[in-house]
């Protein structure tokens, strides 16, 4: 059975501070895909990034980066410098995918997210 | 460009009544899938539909239905609705590739109370 979890459930920061949210899953599938989404109170989910099951090399985009590493079945996210517009809810999900295809199933696992708050 | 939109916003329902909810996807996009995130809960899947038909179902009940339009546009219908239907509704379009969908995007939600 798939499943992810993030132990996580709320971390609080001081603007400016570096942190990082934690996200373990499971599968028996050899192909499949990772996601990061952040809910602002809006209620939208904010798509931040996906990598598939065979590219392990670690992301960069501005402060955020992403370490996935299938040894651990991890795919933890950081976000350096943090800001007050960080403040949200962050989810990482699992889907099965058929990557030689480039897509996913759409059908997601989410974990039950992690609630930032970041203090000025 | 339109994301995608979702109505109605907020709605309060009593229990055994039925509830619709509706869909725009984002332009150019084709697939639809519905997710249900109870409080303090990441979302669960529901469905997905493409080419009006229903392509994947996630765990819930028969009371869960939809229906997807010529324009991809999309309804989410409960029937008999509990108190435990109580969650914000989700839609997520995306564009279908040959091996499933590709990226999800989100709408801002439907927030359902049940009484």
């Amino acid at each position: 059975a798939q499943k992810v979890t993030q132990a996580q459930t709320e971390i609080s920061v001081v603007e400016k501070e570096d942190v990082t949210l934690d996200c373990v899953y499971e599968t028996r599938d050899t192909t499949y895909y990772l996601f990061w989404y952040k809910q602002p109170p809006s209620g939208e989910l904010v798509f931040l990034i996906r990598r598939n099951s065979f590219d392990e090399q670690n992301e960069i985009s501005g402060r955020y980066s992403w370490n996935f590493q299938k040894s651990t079945s991890s795919f933890n996210f950081t976000i350096t410098a943090s800001q007050v517009v960080d403040s949200a809810v962050y989810f990482c999900a699992l889907s099965e995918g058929l990557v030689n295809y480039g897509g996913s199933q759409g059908n997601l696992i989410f974990g039950k997210g992690t609630k930032l708050s970041v203090k000025p | 460009d339109a994301g995608v939109t979702q109505s109605p916003t907020h709605l309060i329902k009593t229990r055994g009544q039925q509830v619709t909810l509706r869909c725009s996807p984002k332009s150019g996009h084709d697939t639809v899938s519905w997710y249900q995130q109870a409080l303090g809960q990441g979302p669960q899947f529901i469905f997905q539909y493409y080419e009006e038909e229903e392509r994947q179902r996630g765990n819930f009940p028969d009371r869960f239905s939809g229906h997807q339009f010529p324009n991809y546009s999309s309804e989410l219908n409960v029937n008999a609705l509990l108190l435990g239907d109580s969650a914000l509704y989700l839609c997520a379009s995306s564009f279908w590739t040959g091996g499933g969908t590709g990226e999800l995007f989100f709408g801002e939600g439907s927030r359902l109370t049940v009484l």
